[in-house]
């Protein structure tokens, strides 16, 4: 069956960098888009990007843009989450999910939280 | 990049009907047929119950159906059960192949 599992998430200070990771299971992950999108604490749901099937095209929201880098290596079945310059506000539950392709994350994973306090 | 408004709680009784509504603009929600619905319980993550506008992925129960007027989207439960309360949040594909997510909807079944 589908399986993404987040890891990376902790807590880092303002201004510091943290890289997250997706890895994929039960799928042929190399057909997918894959979306990252967040939640902060009691709050709703916010999308942060996306990346195409061959991870030729990356798109962004633009409040992480030029600070996160969405990339994925087939090799491994991972996707990732670049995410420097970290703000306080960047705090939430960050979840992965397989794209029906650009337009939808369609299935997620269980999320990983960032804490982002000094 | 503005978020979807939805209107943040809406309830029924078991086994009526409600409506939860969805307005974007002729960018996104009106601008193509990428809308989608999302549920999510306390703790849970998301999980996708409505796809391009009225579409129900495998295993989604036919209670829950979408529809489209112009730049507002809609879900309807109907035959509302206990399990069905939970938040309910829209997306929709908007300009430079970016996505919105409404801010959600707290379902409360009476």
């Amino acid at each position: 069956q589908v399986q993404l599992v987040e890891s990376g998430g902790g807590v880092v200070q303002p201004g510091r960098s943290l890289r997250l990771s997706c890895a994929a299971s039960g799928f042929t992950f190399s057909t997918y888009a894959m979306h990252w999108v967040r939640q902060a604490p009691g709050k709703g749901l916010e999308w942060v990007a996306v990346i195409s099937y061959d991870g030729s095209n990356k798109y962004y929201a633009d409040s992480v843009r030029g600070r996160f880098t969405i990339s994925r290596d087939s090799s491994k079945n991972t996707l990732y989450l670049q995410m420097n310059s970290l703000r306080v506000e960047d705090t939430a539950v960050y979840y992965c999910a397989r794209g029906r392709g650009l337009s939808t994350p369609a299935y997620w994973g269980q999320g990983t939280l960032v804490t982002v306090s000094s | 990049q503005s978020a979807l408004t939805q209107p943040p709680s809406a309830s029924g009784s078991p086994g009526q009907s409600v409506t939860i509504s969805c307005t974007g603009t002729s960018s996104d929600v009106g601008g193509d047929n990428y809308v989608s619905w999302y549920q999510q319980h306390p703790g849970k993550a998301p999980k996708l119950m409505i796809y391009e506008v009225t579409k129900r992925p495998s295993g989604v129960p036919d209670r829950f159906s979408g529809s489209k007027s112009g730049n507002t989207a809609s879900l309807t439960v109907s035959g509302l059960q206990a399990e069905d309360e939970a938040d309910y949040y829209c997306s929709s594909f908007a300009g430079s192949n970016t996505v919105v997510f409404g801010g959600g909807t707290k379902l409360t079944v009476l």
